[in-house]
């Protein structure tokens, strides 16, 4: 079975300031995909970076990036310089491969309540 | 480009009364359809996901079921609803079950039963 875990119930940053978001996981998948989404308070579900377990490379999306250390099963979000807008919630998700134990589906942590103050 | 829409927005019904949230996608054929629910500040919890029309794959037990009458047409529906019903319910898609793929959401449904 898949599992995320975000330690982290709130997080407060000032304004222009970077920092850093949890992520914990477990899996049987040899292959799996890391994703992280950002929801604000209207409730949508945004996508914003993607890390695949076979990745050398950090994963890079503006001013999100993504710390993926593989033998620590850790895949924390860095948001760089952060803005007013960037206060939400935020989840870390995991999907293994349709042949693995997880039929493809997303599995998400708890998630982060981000407050970012000016 | 490919854009999900997902309707109503917002719902309050009556503790057994009938369900029906609609979930379509534009911009793409034979896509992965997801239903999620979330409960007030937690993660969400899949429901239902469907790889092709007619087929339907259950997480959970529960009051609900959904149906796929069409490629990019996904429902959500209950014969009567439950207090504990209530919640945040969102849409997904993707282009198949490959671990690179995202999942992509809709605005959502909040439902309140009374």
């Amino acid at each position: 079975a898949q599992k995320i875990t975000q330690t982290q119930p709130g997080m407060f940053v000032q304004e222009k300031e970077a920092v850093t978001l949890d992520c914990t996981y477990d899996t049987s998948d040899p292959s799996y995909g890391l994703f992280w989404y950002k929801q604000p308070s209207s409730g949508e579900m945004i996508f914003l970076i993607y890390q695949g377990s076979y990745d050398q490379q950090n994963a890079t999306e503006g001013r999100y990036s993504l710390n993926f250390q593989k033998a620590r099963k850790s895949a924390n979000l860095v948001i760089s310089a952060s803005q007013l807008g960037d206060s939400a919630m935020y989840f870390c998700a995991m999907r293994g491969n349709a042949g693995g134990t997880s039929y493809g589906k997303l599995t998400f942590g708890q998630g982060t309540i981000l407050t970012v103050h000016p | 480009s490919q854009t999900i829409h997902q309707w109503p927005a917002t719902l309050v019904q009556p503790v057994g009364s009938p369900l029906s949230l609609e979930c379509t996608v534009e911009g793409t054929s034979n896509p992965n359809l997801y239903w999620y629910r979330q409960a007030a500040g937690r993660g969400l919890q899949l429901l239902f996901y469907s790889v092709g029309i007619g087929q339907i794959s259950s997480e959970v037990p529960q009051n609900l079921s959904a149906s796929r009458p069409q490629d990019r047409q996904f429902i959500l529906s209950s014969k009567k609803l439950l207090l504990s019903d209530s919640g945040f319910y969102l849409c997904a898609w993707s282009p198949g079950q490959a671990s690179n793929q995202p999942q992509h959401f809709g605005d959502g449904t909040r439902l309140s039963i009374l």
